[in-house]
């Protein structure tokens, strides 16, 4: 099946600065890798996400890279601001539907 | 549209006692996804359901744990009997299509004491 690691487990980041994080899958057959943010005390919701067929998706200040060779993905977040601040998971799919999340990532945003 | 709904947001029970969670997919989704997130093992994916029928319930972690859906716009999530390494959040979430974005609900927080 599908094994997700991801790194790091915790980024504190000044307001203004890039943040960067980085997973990597096992399965070769996965096409399919979504980024979610979920904010102390809510569910965690879609904010971007990638297929396999391009290497890069931009959404205003966010953005993921995607290496199928390697089998990484990472996402990029720039001139981070303080409502950034939330935690961060990436997923990859085993089998047909069935996502694998990485552990997450703890972003915090300073002012 | 509403969102996914669930169904209670908190629960506190005593170790033992049956549990029931309840969700509500979009409608139209065809796809629905039970999991369990904790502090120590993230988030978990429990069991999932296409045209109401289960694929892989690989994720359930015993036999006291079970899930159906009887119609496309109800599933249910049971234990019976609980246990204190039982509390969670769980989260239903559905999705149009495969490899499609999960639409989360907003949890249900169990206590089991």
């Amino acid at each position: 099946g599908e094994n997700v690691e991801q790194h790091p487990s915790t980024l504190s980041v000044q307001e203004g600065d890039s943040a960067v994080i980085k997973c990597t899958y096992s399965d070769s057959a996965s096409n399919y890798f979504p980024w979610y943010k979920q904010e102390l005390g809510k569910r965690p919701q879609l904010i971007i996400d990638i297929r396999s067929n391009v290497g890069e998706k931009k959404d205003q200040r966010i953005a993921v890279t995607l290496n199928k060779t390697a089998k990484h993905f990472s996402l990029h977040i720039t001139e981070t601001q303080p409502e950034d601040s939330a935690v961060y998971f990436c997923a990859a799919p085993t089998g047909f539907q069935k996502l694998v999340f990485g552990t997450g990532t703890r972003l915090l945003v300073s002012p | 549209d509403a969102g996914v709904i669930q169904s209670p947001r908190h629960e506190v029970t005593e170790m033992g006692q049956e549990v029931t969670l309840r969700c509500k997919p979009i409608s139209g989704h065809d796809y629905l996804f039970w999991y369990r997130q904790t502090m120590m093992r993230g988030l978990e994916l429990l069991i999932y359901f296409n045209n109401n029928v289960p694929i892989d319930d690989s994720g359930m972690p015993e036999d006291r744990f079970s899930a159906k859906m009887p119609n496309a716009s109800f599933s249910t999530l049971k234990i019976q009997p609980s246990e204190p390494r039982d509390s969670a959040v769980y989260f239903c979430a559905s999705s149009l299509g495969a490899h499609s974005p999960l639409h989360f609900g907003n949890g249900t927080r169990l206590t089991v004491t």
